[in-house]
């Protein structure tokens, strides 16, 4: 069973297209997490939500919009694609909002815009 | 928000002991430390935790000082499979809590 789960694996779109990375939990945690990691491999939290609410809001442009229909999803909605967007986005989720107890990832969703 | 430093990167070679030291200096009283391991194309993977001296399990081992302001990873006998990033995060429950994982130790482990 995998933990968490993400949809799709891969993303190649052009500028200016909208469009949605899905994300699934199973472990029954109550947050889940967005990271975007770049090139260089710093990964840098996008949103974080706790029992569907908007806990952490990093400045992140507007294009970007979450939604978590419940507490097992949480899905990353991007709008005006932009070349600067290209990069790999991690679910994540834990079991409080902490970092006592250690987050599960998804397998990434990599997002390509041309 | 407790800021870490990592190096970049680390070269070892198959059968040698690795240690990787996370420098947080301004680690706060309720804050823990936790390590990740990222393959290619896939997501971080909790490793290990501690909050203070020495934690042990079956992949790796978890040093912390007394002052609590740096911590190392120390993996024994690597093998190829070990080359991967290493990420050390802190930080505690609460509210206002940002999980930040910064750039990350790369770890090639060579033949």
């Amino acid at each position: 069973d995998t933990a968490v789960s993400q949809t799709p694996k891969y993303l190649v779109t052009q500028m200016g297209n909208d469009k949605s990375i899905k994300c699934e939990q199973n472990l029954g945690h109550d947050t889940m997490y967005w990271y975007k990691q770049d090139s260089k491999k710093f990964l840098k939290i996008m949103f974080s939500y706790n029992n569907k609410e908007l806990i952490i809001n990093e400045t992140v442009p507007n294009r970007f919009s979450p939604k978590s229909p419940d507490k097992a999803h949480l899905n990353l909605h991007i709008n005006s694609l932009e070349l600067g967007d290209s990069a790999v986005y991690f679910c994540a989720s834990s079991q409080f909002l902490s970092g006592n107890y250690g987050y599960t990832f998804g397998s990434g969703t990599r997002l390509t815009v041309v | 928000l407790a800021k870490t430093t990592q190096p970049i990167s680390m070269d070892s070679y198959e059968g040698q002991e690795v240690n990787i030291t996370c420098s947080h200096n301004n680690i706060a009283t309720n804050d823990y430390i936790t390590w990740y391991q990222q393959f290619p194309s896939q997501g971080p993977r909790f490793i290990i935790q501690g909050y203070k001296t020495k934690v042990t399990n079956e992949v790796a081992s978890l040093f912390i000082p007394a002052d609590r302001k740096s911590s190392t990873l120390s993996l024994p006998r690597v093998s190829l499979s070990d080359t991967a990033v290493y990420y050390c995060l802190v930080g505690a429950s609460g509210g206002s809590y940002i999980p930040t994982f910064g750039r990350g130790t790369s770890l090639i482990v060579h033949p």
